[in-house]
């Protein structure tokens, strides 16, 4: 079965500063991936997702995100973030058949001023 | 934004009642699911449907049932609700494991 690890439940960071969440899945095949953010009373916004092909994949807000095989991980990267970036986030792993994903427990980052 | 309505967006019952929440879209996709959100879990999977009248378990489904009688509706019904129901729960469509759009969600608190 597949599954999602997030090992950080809450990560605070200053703003302007930079930010990476991690994020480890098993799976018996080539995954899926997805980042979603959900900011607080709203429904789960997709950042981005990797399938195949280069590694590093850009998503919306300044996002990115890199596929490691070897380490079975796919880690959200922002350089540098602003007050708006404050929301859980959620790493998800999907297969084809059925099209579900399984969400990761998630991580709620706080940023200071 | 995909056209997806849930409703009721709050309810409040108590334990031992029926409760059925309503997932209605717009876009004609064919898969629907239903997650519910709880603190430190991320969003869990209770049933989904890749058809009119096709539906199928997910991970967390006991105490659950759904039906699908026409493309754009989407039921889930909480036979006799219990506190460990009380939970977000979020409605989603797709067409393809690519594209999974999401419903504002339901708040479900059961006393």
């Amino acid at each position: 079965a597949q599954s999602v690890t997030q090992p950080d439940i809450h990560i605070t960071v200053s703003e302007g500063a930079s930010l990476e969440l991690r994020c480890n899945y098993s799976y018996g095949a080539t995954p899926y991936l997805f980042w979603y953010v959900q900011s607080p009373g709203q429904g789960l916004q997709l950042l981005l997702k990797y399938f195949s092909g280069d590694t590093l994949v850009q998503g919306i807000k300044g996002f990115e995100a890199e596929f490691k095989r070897s380490q079975s991980s796919f880690n959200l990267r922002k350089p540098s973030v602003h007050w708006s970036d404050a929301a859980e986030y959620f790493c998800a792993v999907g297969q084809a058949a059925g099209n579900k994903l399984t969400f990761g427990g998630g991580t709620r980052v706080l940023v200071k001023p | 934004d995909a056209g997806i309505t849930q409703s009721p967006r709050h309810k409040v019952t108590e334990t031992g009642t029926p409760v059925t929440l309503r997932c209605h879209q717009t876009e004609n996709h064919r898969y629907m699911y239903w997650y519910r959100q709880d603190p430190g879990h991320g969003l869990r999977l209770i049933h989904y449907s890749y058809g009119v009248k096709d539906t199928d378990k997910g991970e967390v489904s006991d105490g659950y049932s759904v039906s699908r009688s026409k493309t754009e509706d989407f039921l889930l019904t909480l036979e006799s609700a219990t506190s460990s129901q009380t939970s977000v729960y979020f409605c989603a469509i797709s067409e393809s494991v690519e594209k999974l759009f999401f419903g504002s969600g339901t708040q479900l608190s059961v006393l």
